[in-house]
């Protein structure tokens, strides 16, 4: 089992719907990191949560420390969000991130 | 203030050549992180260093590859005979202080065929 899942591994919605993308982990963190990647492209990192709740422009990320969860939601979807969406973690005592295998978004016209 | 550069953003090596990537972190950054994303696959992490120091290195593969970075220039990833399995996405990325709560910011990535 991967020590971090991220649910679903595919999502195709309509432009302007809000769009949830979830989380899970099992080890210990020290931070939790959304990343978007565009195909071909590089990687943007869109927050970095270790606790509560972040917002930018449409952009929400959640996390809950204790059932090791976290969500990304989109609102008000727009083509130009279709991209990658990778949740990943630091954990305690290691600085390296572990990664989640990333959420194919498609936000259709 | 210039992101994190990489270079070269794509590299063609025939098997059993040196393939070499750069990195060259954001002003002020002295960590730096060097991950691989295998075709199809997830990203993995390989090492991470500080100026002159390996801090962890534990998802390197023992053979063939090996990092720096050296007090002055950029940080470089080495891999010695390269095989058909070392094709894929390497992406670096720095940070000012590391520690794992820090926000890593990352090149755009060096592309690697080996043919």
């Amino acid at each position: 089992k991967n020590e971090v899942e991220q649910s679903p591994q595919n999502l195709t919605a309509q432009e302007g719907e809000f769009i949830t993308i979830n989380c899970s982990y099992s080890v210990g963190i020290s931070a939790l990191h959304w990343l978007q990647q565009h195909p071909g492209g590089g990687i943007v990192s869109l927050f970095m949560l270790s606790s509560g709740k972040k917002k930018h422009g449409r952009l929400i990320a959640t996390i809950n420390i204790q059932e090791k969860h976290s969500s990304l939601h989109i609102t008000a979807s727009h083509p130009r969000d279709s991209a990658v969406y990778i949740c990943a973690v630091a954990r305690g005592g290691a600085d390296g991130l572990t990664f989640g295998k990333g959420t194919h978004l498609i936000i259709q016209p | 203030n210039a992101g994190v550069m990489q270079n070269p953003r794509h590299l063609v090596r025939r098997r059993g050549q040196e393939a070499r990537l750069r990195c060259s972190p954001m002003k002020g950054h002295s960590h730096v992180y060097w991950y691989r994303q295998l075709p199809e696959e997830g990203l993995k992490f390989m090492v991470y260093l500080q100026k002159e120091n390996i801090i962890d290195e534990s998802g390197m593969p023992k053979e063939r590859f090996s990092a720096e970075f050296p007090k002055e220039g950029p940080s470089i990833l080495r891999i010695q005979q390269v095989v058909r399995g070392d094709s894929a996405a390497y992406f670096c990325a720095s940070s000012p202080q590391g520690g794992g709560r820090d926000e890593q910011y990352f090149g755009p990535g060096t592309r690697l065929t080996v043919t």
